[in-house]
């Protein structure tokens, strides 16, 4: 039982390159989220989705995409990497959706933009 | 007004220390309150749910106010792995799913 994993761990990206984060929980979430953590700002939702095939947009959603094809996965996307978007990224899934359970995170992803 | 205040910290305090940790919270509508506990460049990970009654795990006593929206962590007898960063979170039931973050106090406790 792995929980909840992130690929990759560091990436280095050049202003206005893309990529994609990817999420995978075996914990058989319905509930999946991506967070970012910035210095002395904590840790502010970007996008969540509560099913397969489903998603919404959370506190700071601009310049971020997602996708939940599969129950298991949630994806991050970055079309065009911005200085700004240099954070390090959690993803987190959880079995309710009220908030009354724990979330469960993955070990983050490092992303430095240039 | 931030959703969740919390003692900017750091704390530093020797081994066997007993140290508290306060955190204020905007919205009446809060839900359930959490502590989550987060080592340096690590994930969060849920240290203790906060219920109004207060409740204790171990060294740790966590205690809500409810009218003064304001929660509490307790750690007795601090030991060298308490050092770490806790966050208190809080949800609402106007937003489904989405735990509102403080920015954390950073807690180092010495030999």
């Amino acid at each position: 039982n792995a929980g909840v994993t992130q690929t990759p761990k560091f990436r280095v990206l050049k202003t206005g390159q893309s990529m994609t984060l990817l999420c995978a929980q075996d914990m058989n979430h319905e509930y999946m989220y991506w967070y970012r953590q910035d210095p002395g700002m904590g840790l502010r939702l970007i996008h969540y989705s509560v099913g397969e095939g489903t998603t919404a947009k959370g506190e700071v959603p601009d310049g971020y995409n997602v996708s939940r094809l599969k129950k298991q996965n949630f994806l991050l996307g970055l079309e065009s990497a911005a200085p700004s978007q240099t954070s390090v990224y959690f993803c987190a899934s959880s079995s309710d959706l009220v908030g009354w359970d724990e979330q469960f995170f993955g070990p983050g992803t490092r992303l430095t933009v240039l | 007004r931030k959703e969740v205040e919390q003692d900017p910290g750091p704390f530093n305090v020797p081994e066997g220390a007993t140290v508290a940790f306060n955190c204020t919270y905007s919205n009446s509508a809060s839900q359930s309150f959490f502590w989550y506990r987060q080592d340096c460049r690590k994930e969060p990970k849920l240290l203790m749910s906060v219920y109004s009654s207060g409740n204790e795990d171990g060294r740790f006593t966590a205690q809500l106010n409810r009218a003064s929206q304001y929660i509490s962590l307790l750690i007795r007898d601090s030991k060298l792995s308490d050092s770490a960063t806790y966050l208190c979170v809080v949800t609402r039931g106007s937003t489904l799913g989405r735990l509102y973050f403080g920015r954390g106090t950073q807690l180092t406790v010495w030999p």
